[in-house]
């Protein structure tokens, strides 16, 4: 069974970091692609980021983009997101999900229950 | 990059159907989508895939009341004998070269 675990999330002040850690299981995660996703609250779901399976290829929300660093360690079959200089409009559940397929091309098929990061002074 | 739209909310009847619809911009109407379902309180879970022929591939587990079609730059999720937790927010989800893009979600009420 496909397992995705998020943690790492709190509050945080505005222009603070933090990251974000998924756990995953029940799949060969070397072999997918994954992405993190957020929904701030009471609204739809942001793509934040997407790596590729071997981390070559990469890409970042406009939003995010120069703050945030997506990564992972197929050693550990985990994922991460370092978030940095974090702002109010960051409020969100992170959800980690899967794609499915190696590539960032494909559609996401798994998800997590999420984690939540709320940036308040 | 591709731009998904959605309507906000739909309604139907308990044991009746409905058509939800996710319309792709103009330059995209050949686009795979994928739809999801979030039920209140839960995580999003994975629907189908949905391609422009109207050739779909479900995700595990989904019911054969779930189904997928097409017509030129709309792709259509229609559920058919509602059911009360069949009441979910539903996405419809377009990728491209390092984006990903999410429409913001039809509100679906079961009457």
């Amino acid at each position: 069974e496909v397992q995705l675990a998020e943690s790492g999330g709190g509050v945080v002040r505005p222009g603070g970091s933090l990251r974000l850690s998924c756990a995953a299981s029940g799949f060969t995660f070397d072999d997918y692609g994954m992405s993190w996703v957020r929904q701030a609250p009471g609204k739809g779901l942001e793509w934040v980021s997407d790596i590729n399976w071997n981390g070559g290829n990469i890409g970042y929300a406009d939003s995010v983009k120069g703050r945030f660093t997506i990564s992972r360690d197929n050693a550990k079959n985990s994922l991460y997101l370092q978030m940095n200089s974090l702002r109010a409009e960051d409020t969100a559940l992170y959800h980690c999900a899967r794609s499915a397929g190696y590539s960032n091309n494909w559609n996401l098929d798994y998800w997590g229950q999420g984690t939540l990061v709320t940036v308040s002074s | 990059q591709p731009v998904v739209t959605q309507s906000s909310s739909a309604s139907a009847s308990l044991r009746s159907s409905v058509k939800l619809t996710c319309t792709l911009s103009s330059g995209h109407s050949s686009y795979i989508i994928a739809w999801h379902q979030q039920q209140p309180g839960k995580a999003p879970r994975y629907l189908m895939k949905l391609e422009g022929s109207g050739s779909y591939d479900k995700g595990s587990g989904v019911p054969d009341r779930f189904s997928g079609s097409s017509s030129g730059a709309d792709r259509y999720l229609t559920v058919s004998n509602l059911q009360s937790e069949d009441e979910a927010d539903y996405y419809c989800e377009t990728w491209d070269s390092n984006t990903r893009v999410f429409g913001g979600g039809t509100r679906l009420t079961v009457l």
